[in-house]
């Protein structure tokens, strides 16, 4: 089956910039997706991407996927600490994740003062 | 604009006995549904989908079921609670052909003792 790998964790300075990094293997993945989870709250999507797309760009956030290699990033520009929280990598083989997502166990990015 | 509910927020039940979680969804109509589970260090995982009243899919082999009894409403369900049925629901919802976006509830936080 489809399979999604993160980082658990990454620590990075405040005003810094975080990359967090997510592989896949499913190549027939249509739509990737960034999701953030703040403590003991839902997910919320970020951003995504189309697999026909090599980045995106929205504000702080920069999507960067390469498709040969099964690579997604997602870099948060100026860190700071409302960043802080579970960054959840997911894809979907289907139009717009009509039978579900694929998650990935999730980052934790730890902002330090 | 469209809102996503959970019932109950948090829960606690000593193994064997039933469980009965809902999800409610406002403002849209004929909505794909979804359950999802986040266990501690395994990330979010797929459970059941809906398309439809009375449709539902099971992704993976469970004590667990699902019910959607309203085109609005999802339902998960257990008889007897297991010990390994601890962790964090998630409902979602997605309005296919739409938008590539899932929207996600607040979550219930289910611990089985």
């Amino acid at each position: 089956g489809e399979d999604v790998e993160q980082s658990l964790f990454l620590s990075v300075r405040e005003g810094d910039s975080s990359v967090i990094n997510c592989t896949y293997t499913d190549s027939s993945s249509t739509y990737l997706y960034w999701y953030k989870q703040e403590p003991g709250a839902g997910l919320q999507l970020l951003t995504y991407i189309f697999s026909n797309m090599d980045m995106k760009q929205d504000q702080r956030l920069t999507v960067l996927l390469n498709k040969k290699d099964k690579h997604l990033s997602l870099r948060i520009a100026d860190t700071q600490t409302g960043d802080s929280a579970i960054y959840f990598c997911a894809e979907t083989d289907s139009g717009g994740g009509a039978d579900g997502l694929t998650f990935g166990k999730g980052t934790h990015l730890i902002i330090q003062p | 604009s469209q809102t996503i509910h959970q019932w109950p927020a948090t829960l606690v039940q000593p193994v064997g006995s039933p469980l009965s979680l809902e999800c409610t969804v406002e403002g849209t109509s004929n909505p794909n549904l979804y359950w999802y589970r986040q266990a501690a260090g395994r990330g979010l995982q797929l459970l059941f989908y809906s398309v439809g009243i009375g449709q539902i899919s099971s992704e993976v082999p469970q004590n667990l079921s699902a019910s959607r009894p309203q085109d609005r409403q999802f339902i998960l369900s257990s008889k007897k609670l297991l010990l390994s049925d601890s962790g964090f629901y998630l409902c979602a919802w997605h309005l296919a052909g739409i938008n590539n976006e899932q929207f996600f509830g607040p979550g219930t936080r289910l611990t089985v003792l």
